[in-house]
């Protein structure tokens, strides 16, 4: 595709179940992101991939978040357990960048995930 | 960790004005990156404007523009002849030149931008 892909869009999950969140990148880029974004609030970092190796994940909250880009390319950012503070719009970012270059990150829409 | 204020929470302008969106930061770094990002309603994030800190002069991208006082460590954006397209939460961020510190982008809260026709 054009452009960051996400999905769901839209997840609501009851306490205490695992959530999937996937991210489909621009075709290429180098560098992958996640942010975790609370109502009302700025992104907060969660990881950094560069293709595979995930080389920064010191935002990941509890150990309860894994993710993973095994390819270089999809990456899941899974959420065990989840309590009602991970309701958040979790975005993801990519660039052809090392590091995201100098601000050239391409975001996609977000997933937004509700757990009651 | 840099923190990044924006003491505005909502800003409104009418057409074809100009507004100006704050930000301060704090960091101890003498080099780094400052950017702002637009994230219309569907949310998918923009980069506006960037500035490295080494530069003085100030960025511009056309009816963009920054007004960098690095020893203030003040970021503010400017909106020239503003569009209704323009509506949308602004972000100012900061990013620290290399990878020892880290690859995060660090964001304020954002300021929410209203254009009246």
């Amino acid at each position: 595709g054009a452009g960051v892909s996400q999905s769901p869009r839209y997840k609501v999950a009851k306490r205490g179940q695992d959530v999937a969140l996937r991210c489909d990148p621009i075709s290429g880029h180098v560098s992958l992101f996640w942010y975790q974004q609370a109502l009302g609030q700025g992104p907060e970092f969660l990881t950094y991939f560069q293709n595979e190796a995930q080389l920064d994940k010191s935002g990941l909250p509890s150990d309860r978040f894994f993710a993973e880009r095994p390819e270089g390319s999809v990456s899941t950012l899974k959420i065990q357990r989840t309590q009602q503070e991970d309701s958040a719009v979790y975005l993801c970012a990519s660039s052809p960048r090392l590091a995201g270059g100098v601000g050239e990150l391409f975001f996609g829409e977000g997933s937004r995930l509700t757990v009651l | 960790a840099q923190t990044v204020t924006q003491s505005q929470p909502e800003m409104s302008v009418q057409e074809a004005e100009t507004v100006t969106l704050s930000c301060t930061y704090d960091t101890s770094e003498s080099d780094y990156y400052l950017f702002w990002y637009k994230q219309p309603p569907s949310r998918q994030m923009i980069l506006v404007i960037r500035q490295e800190a080494y530069k003085q002069q100030n960025a511009t991208e056309n009816r963009f523009s920054v007004n960098f006082q690095k020893a203030a460590k003040s970021f503010s954006l400017k909106i020239s002849d503003s569009q209704l397209g323009d509506a949308a939460m602004y972000f100012c961020a900061y990013r620290s030149p290399d990878s020892n510190s880290g690859y995060a982008l660090n964001f304020g809260k954002g300021t929410s931008l209203l254009v009246t026709p």
